[in-house]
């Protein structure tokens, strides 16, 4: 089992570019999230998702979008990338029912 | 608004004492609360979790307390060992209208175990 994979590690993006992080999960969870950690700060959710075909807002949605098409995958998606979106985004997944989530290891984003 | 509060950033703790990292949390609705811990460039690893309903929870070396009148829980990690340095990020978790969990994550601490 490899857990929850994410993919790129690092990007550095220019205002206005976009882009897609990867996120695929091996355990056949339901639910799945999107977090954002910023510098000295806690783990803010974006987005998240109880299903394919079923996604929801979270705290801080706004620049971002999603898409649940399958059980395993859930991509982040920047369409106009601004410096305020430099950040870790942190991937993560649970069964239905139960309150532990698993994350995958991070992707490093930077915009200037 | 923060819900979730970890007031100190870090810790230093001998090898083999206790460490004890805490947590506070505002609204009473909250009715899980979990440990997660972060080694650094990989993502929180679940640690150990109580439900509202508890006052303690016991994993081997870590125990988590729950003191609902003082909206305060802490993590107990005894006897501490080098490989526990790591940021811990306490979360507090509610069941959303939706029927689905909300969680809210306080900002972590920064433990240390010296040698």
């Amino acid at each position: 089992n490899a857990g929850v994979t994410q993919t790129p590690k690092f990007r550095i993006l220019k205002i206005g570019q976009s882009m897609t992080l990867q996120c695929t999960q091996d355990m056949n969870h339901n639910y799945m999230y999107w977090y954002r950690q910023d510098p000295g700060m806690g783990l803010k959710l974006i987005y998240y998702s109880v299903g394919a075909g079923i996604t929801d807002k979270g705290e801080v949605p706004n620049g971002y979008n999603v898409s649940r098409s399958t059980t395993e995958d859930f991509p982040l998606r920047l369409e106009l990338a601004a410096p305020s979106q430099t950040s870790v985004y942190f991937c993560a997944s649970s069964y239905s029912g139960l309150r532990e989530q698993y994350f995958g290891p991070g992707t490093r984003l930077t915009v200037t | 608004d923060q819900q979730v509060k970890q007031n100190s950033p870090s810790l230093s703790v001998q090898e083999g004492r206790i460490s004890i990292l805490n947590c506070d949390y505002t609204n009473s609705m909250f009715d899980y609360f979990l440990w997660y811990k972060k080694y650094p460039a990989e993502g929180p690893t679940f640690l150990i979790s109580i439900s509202s309903i508890k006052d303690k929870n016991e994993d081997g070396r870590f125990t988590v307390f729950l003191n609902k009148s003082a909206k305060h829980l802490s993590l107990h990690i005894v006897p501490s060992q080098p490989g526990d340095s790591a940021v811990y990020f306490c979360a507090a978790s509610l069941t959303a209208t939706s029927g689905t969990y909300k969680y809210i994550f306080g900002t972590g601490t920064r433990l240390k175990v010296l040698a």
